[in-house]
């Protein structure tokens, strides 16, 4: 079993939908969440960071950390062209320094 | 405050060849990471260096594969005899301390 799942997508939404995207994990040893995004052919772009059970909010983008089911989610409200990119989930045990990251979704919003 | 720098940006060698690849980190910070990214994969975590020292290379391929962070100048990962099979962007993270990890635009890496 990997240590972070990612459903690749891809993933196609119209302009203004609520995107949600998710990752599983297997390791209750992991205790910071992060969401990067990366655009084609450019390096990945921190968006979100946390270490908690529970919601965190920036602007459109909302982290949820829910660690007793091992899932963590990240929601795009009012979704635009220019949030299309991959979204890797990436996640480090504590102690550790190396983020364990997931594949990546691939995201489309279409105008 | 410019960010991650990693040079070059694109680079081609042939098999056998060797390949460097730097990374200047932010300004202040003293944390650095290599991650690689092969066609179809995720980022998977190479090396940790601090100033002088390599904290964690669990990551590393175990031949030809060898990376530093010296007192002075960028961190270089170096390839030594490459084949087809590194050929990935290769991303460099720099960090202030034990905390959040900021990424260069990578160094693309074709081996013909």
């Amino acid at each position: 079993q990997k240590e972070v799942e990612q459903d690749p997508g891809p993933l196609s939404v119209p302009e203004g939908a609520i995107v949600s995207l998710n990752c599983t994990y297997s390791n209750s040893a992991f205790q910071y969440f992060m969401w990067y995004r990366q655009y084609s052919r450019k390096g990945p772009e921190l968006l979100m960071y946390t270490y908690s059970s529970g919601n965190k909010e920036d602007g459109r983008f909302t982290a949820q950390v829910d660690k007793s089911s091992k899932y963590i989610s990240l929601f795009i409200r009012d979704s635009q062209p220019s949030d299309s990119a991959t979204y890797l989930c990436a996640i480090i045990k504590g102690g550790s320094e190396k983020l364990v990251f997931g594949k990546g979704t691939k995201l489309t919003v279409n105008p | 405050n410019a960010g991650v720098m990693q040079n070059p940006r694109h680079l081609v060698r042939r098999r056998g060849q060797e390949a460097r690849l730097r990374c200047s980190p932010m300004k202040g910070h003293s944390h650095v990471y290599w991650y690689r990214q092969l066609p179809e994969e995720g980022l998977k975590f190479m090396v940790y260096l601090q100033k002088e020292n390599i904290i964690d290379e669990s990551g590393m391929p175990k031949e030809r594969f060898s990376a530093e962070f010296p007192k002075e100048g960028p961190s270089i990962l170096r390839i030594q005899q490459v084949v087809r099979g590194d050929s990935a962007a290769y991303f460099c993270a720099s960090s202030p301390a034990t905390d959040t990890q900021y990424f260069g635009p990578g160094t693309r890496l074709t081996v013909l």
